[in-house]
């Protein structure tokens, strides 16, 4: 069976400092990674996403996230937030180039205090 | 582009009532549709998958009679909740898929409460 854990529920960080938000995912096949943003009472926006090639991925507002097979991880980093980057951060794995179906984790919230 | 619209984005109903919540594609024809299902503080479970034209695939433990889904056109997908109750309250979030191996394009969500 697959699963994402997202050890953190709450991550709080003083604005201009860095910030790692952790994703560890389970599953037998090889999967397709992803971060997504979710601001409050709003759908979810793609930060971005492995699929294959380099282990480091970067994406959008600054964020980049690294693909650790052998830990089973794909943590998202950002070295210096700012207060906009407050919101829902969820981790996704697919288990096909299709992208039928996603597993989320539970999300972690980002606050950034000034 | 890839903008998915959710309507309406707030509902809040009687015990008893159905409720139907539109997920309309923009700027791109979605030949497949997903809804789901997200409680407080927790994630989003995906509920059914919708492809156009065909019936919807739901999920193991989602009652298709009480979570109607209509996808009739490339379009437009409903969720039709009928006779809801306080325990169908929830965040209800669509996305849309241009073709197989095109990323989902999340809607912003209707949140959902029944008196």
């Amino acid at each position: 069976a697959q699963s994402v854990t997202q050890l953190d529920s709450q991550v709080p960080v003083f604005e201009e400092a860095p910030v790692e938000l952790r994703c560890n995912y389970s599953s037998s096949v090889s999967v397709y990674l992803f971060w997504y943003v979710q601001y409050p009472n709003q759908g979810l926006q793609l930060l971005l996403k492995y699929l294959s090639g380099s282990t480091l991925v970067k994406g959008i507002n600054g964020f980049e996230a690294e693909f650790n097979k052998s830990q089973t991880s794909f943590h998202l980093r950002k070295p210096s937030v700012h207060i906009s980057d407050t919101a829902e951060y969820f981790c996704a794995v697919s288990l096909s180039a299709n992208f039928n179906k996603f597993y989320f984790g539970s999300g972690t919230k980002l606050n950034v205090k000034p | 582009g890839a903008v998915v619209s959710q309507h309406p984005s707030w509902v809040i109903c009687k015990s008893g009532t159905s409720v139907k919540i539109e997920c309309r594609s923009l700027d791109f024809q979605a030949t497949t549709m997903f809804w789901y299902r997200q409680f407080p503080k927790k994630s989003l479970m995906l509920m059914a998958t919708s492809n156009e034209g065909s019936k919807a695939t739901y999920e193991q433990g989602v009652e298709k009679d009480k979570f109607l889904i209509n996808h009739a056109s490339l379009t437009l997908s409903t969720l039709t909740v009928t006779s809801a109750h306080p325990e169908d309250s929830s965040f209800y979030i669509c996305s849309a898929r241009p073709q197989a191996g095109a990323p989902q394009h999340f809607g912003d969500g209707t949140r959902l409460s029944i008196l």
